[in-house]
């Protein structure tokens, strides 16, 4: 099993540029969230999606839109870049019952200019 | 809202000193409590967790117990290696239907040798 797995691992982008990140995972996993990683405060949630066709706001989804037709993907589209959205982008997957251990991906640096 | 709060790094060992990382979090209702790795340039990798209070969660040498008293989860290793060195982020889970990670800003642990 490859696990998560994202695309591209760094991109460049001017100011009011669009692009779309790629997140896959081949463990049939129910859950897929995309979080972003900026110095000094962690990890925050962007998106999340519990099932083909379901999504649903993290805590900082301004900017940003998802889709989930499929199980395995879960794309994260940013609609008009700025400069702060320039951060490492982590997508991570996991089952929905219990507790169940998230698995994530090795992350997307992205810079905007 | 639920949050977790982590010690300041960097942390600088020597090779075969005892660890702690200190996390407490405030959360409603009954959190599950992780702690994550991420090694240089890699995404982050789940460590140990506890799901309930009192719980002990262990691996690779490092433990963290669960005290709901304190509301703590502090990350213990008894001799780190230089290849302990990396960030470490204490995280909780308190809706299960969201399966949302709240993440502590992260610890860098640097270990000598």
């Amino acid at each position: 099993n490859a696990g998560v797995t994202q695309t591209p691992k760094f991109q460049v982008l001017k100011t009011g540029q669009s692009m779309t990140l790629q997140c896959a995972q081949d463990m049939n996993h129910e859950y897929m969230s995309w979080y972003r990683q900026d110095p000094g405060m962690g990890l925050r949630l962007i998106h999340y999606s519990v099932g083909a066709g379901i999504t649903d706001q993290g805590e900082v989804p301004n900017g940003y839109n998802v889709s989930r037709s499929t199980t395995e993907d879960f794309p994260l589209r940013l609609l008009s870049a700025a400069p702060s959205q320039t951060s490492v982008y982590f997508c991570a997957s996991g089952r929905l019952a219990g507790q169940e251990t998230q698995y994530f991906g090795p992350g997307t640096r992205l810079l905007v200019l | 809202g639920d949050s977790v709060t982590q010690m300041e790094g960097p942390v600088t060992l020597s090779e075969e000193a005892f660890l702690t990382i200190n996390c407490t979090y405030t959360a409603t209702g009954y959190p599950s409590l992780f702690w994550y790795v991420q090694y240089p340039g890699e995404g982050l990798q789940l460590l140990l967790k506890a799901t309930k209070a009192d719980d002990k969660g262990s691996n690779k040498g490092f433990e963290a117990t669960y005290r709901k008293e304190t509301t703590s989860f502090h990350l213990e290793k008894g001799s780190v290696q230089v290849s302990d060195s990396a960030v470490y982020f204490c995280a909780l889970n308190a809706d299960t239907g969201r399966r949302a990670l709240t993440f502590g800003s992260g610890t860098r642990l640097q270990v000598q040798p």
